[in-house]
């Protein structure tokens, strides 16, 4: 158990949804990331908070949107769900102190699948 | 752009069998390069960072290895219990993680 939450575990939904996906990171971690888990793309970085702030972004779509609040667990927004968003979505923490690197731990993820 | 080539896709040995998986990476200033295990459905788990060239690192029955092209997670006398992916990811000055694609590693008693 990496201390890392993520709910639901499983999400299905029709095409044209909206769904958000819930993380709480481990305790005393400031840094939360997402990540998009396809079996053609493999393991994709989305977007990372720090302490609330964003502070990096990947390849996520304009469709796509996340938020870190005040008690550091984080949600990811997804609109206008396409075939193509079904995938396994995790979420990961980590300590990050500034110009150090730490190592990210990852929940169990959250399956969607868009029909 | 950072990016992270694991080979083989795919390994299968026998129980006891030792063997190494490699990961090839280009990267803007390595800030560390991290190996995780993952299972089918489930979220990876973290194994090793390292941070420099010739810098090792054992766990169990697994020792990973840094040089400035690449890395190797050798396994020894591997059991069943290690069947898993494993991944491999970089980070550099962008401060993300980039992933390989994995290696699926069987192994079969």
């Amino acid at each position: 158990d990496s201390g890392v939450t993520q709910t639901p575990k499983h999400l299905i939904t029709a095409t044209g949804q909206r769904v958000t996906l819930r993380c709480s990171p481990r305790s005393g971690d400031l840094s939360v990331y997402w990540y998009q888990q396809s079996l053609d793309q493999g393991l994709q970085f989305l977007i990372q908070y720090y302490n609330g702030e964003e502070r990096a972004k990947g390849n996520i779509l304009e469709r796509f949107s996340a938020q870190q609040f005040p008690d550091l667990h984080s949600e990811l927004n997804l609109s206008s769900l396409e075939l193509g968003d079904s995938a396994l979505y995790f979420c990961a923490s980590s300590v990050e102190r500034q110009k150090l690197t730490y190592e990210q731990y990852f929940g169990p993820g959250t399956r969607l699948t868009v029909t | 752009e950072d990016q992270v080539t694991q080979s083989p896709e795919a390994l299968r040995l026998q129980e006891g069998e030792s063997s190494s998986l490699n990961c090839s990476y280009t990267v803007s200033g390595l800030r560390g390069l991290f190996w995780y295990r993952q299972d089918p459905g489930k979220g990876p788990e973290f194994l090793f960072t390292l941070y420099s060239a010739g810098e090792e690192k054992e766990k169990e029955r697994l020792k990973a290895t840094l040089t400035k092209k690449e890395s190797f997670l050798h396994i020894t006398a591997p059991k069943p219990e290690d069947s898993a992916t494993y991944l491999c990811a970089v980070q550099g000055y962008g401060n993300k993680l980039v992933f390989g694609a994995g290696t699926i590693l069987r192994v079969k008693s």
